[in-house]
């Protein structure tokens, strides 16, 4: 059973596009996390949620819209895609407080044209 | 600005010897250290971790050394396997902040059979 699944595996688009990845965890957890991999291979968080609740929210263009309809599910939209936006995209998971069982799913590889 | 950084991009040792993965930080507010594993198209996975009240964590052949003085942690891999092989990953967090992990650039380990 996968633990966190994110789709699309890879996305491929032109600039000036809207899109969408969705992220879901069948663990129970009650915190989730976006993400972002750049081409320099750093992983920097963009947004958390907390039942639902956004508690982390780094300095991301507004461009980047995280929803999440329950505790299982935390999608990440982008509109008006911009070159710089590829990248690969993680969601993870974990339980609020415990910072050793946070759960990364496969990844999300955006490329933008 | 990174807080977190890994300075060996990449790794190569024989099968069997020591596999020592170094990191370096700047924010003196962090007293939670990871340290994740992640093969290609997975997402990273937890291995080891470290709190600011310890200096030295071992699990297995993974032992993490925490040197809070000099603001550097550093992974032993006794003795490395090839499966060892993966980018590693160093993570730092504040107890102020729990959710918000800064992550290292990656270092790709090679364990030559």
């Amino acid at each position: 059973d996968t633990a966190v699944s994110q789709t699309p595996k890879y996305l491929v688009t032109q600039m000036g596009n809207d899109k969408s990845i969705k992220c879901e965890q069948n663990l129970g957890h009650d915190t989730m996390y976006w993400y972002k991999q750049d081409s320099k291979k750093f992983l920097k968080i963009m947004f958390s949620y907390n039942n639902k609740e956004l508690i982390i929210n780094e300095t991301v263009p507004n461009r980047f819209s995280p929803k999440s309809p329950d505790k299982a599910h935390l999608n990440l939209h982008i509109n008006s895609l911009e070159l710089g936006d590829s990248a690969v995209y993680f969601c993870a998971s974990s339980q609020q407080g415990r910072t050793d069982t946070q759960y990364f799913g496969p990844g999300t590889r955006l490329t933008v044209l | 600005d990174q807080q977190v950084k890994q300075n060996s991009p990449s790794l190569s040792v024989q099968e069997g010897r020591i596999s020592i993965l170094n990191c370096d930080y700047t924010n003196s507010m962090f007293d939670y250290f990871l340290w994740y594993k992640k093969y290609p198209a997975e997402g990273p996975t937890f291995l080891i971790s470290i709190s600011s009240i310890k200096d030295k964590n071992e699990d297995g052949r993974f032992t993490v050394f925490l040197n809070k003085s000099a603001k550097h942690l550093s992974l032993h891999i006794v003795p490395s396997q090839p499966g060892d092989s993966a980018v590693y990953f160093c993570a730092a967090a504040g107890t102020y902040n729990f959710n918000k992990f800064y992550f290292g650039s990656g270092t790709k380990l090679n364990v030559k059979p």
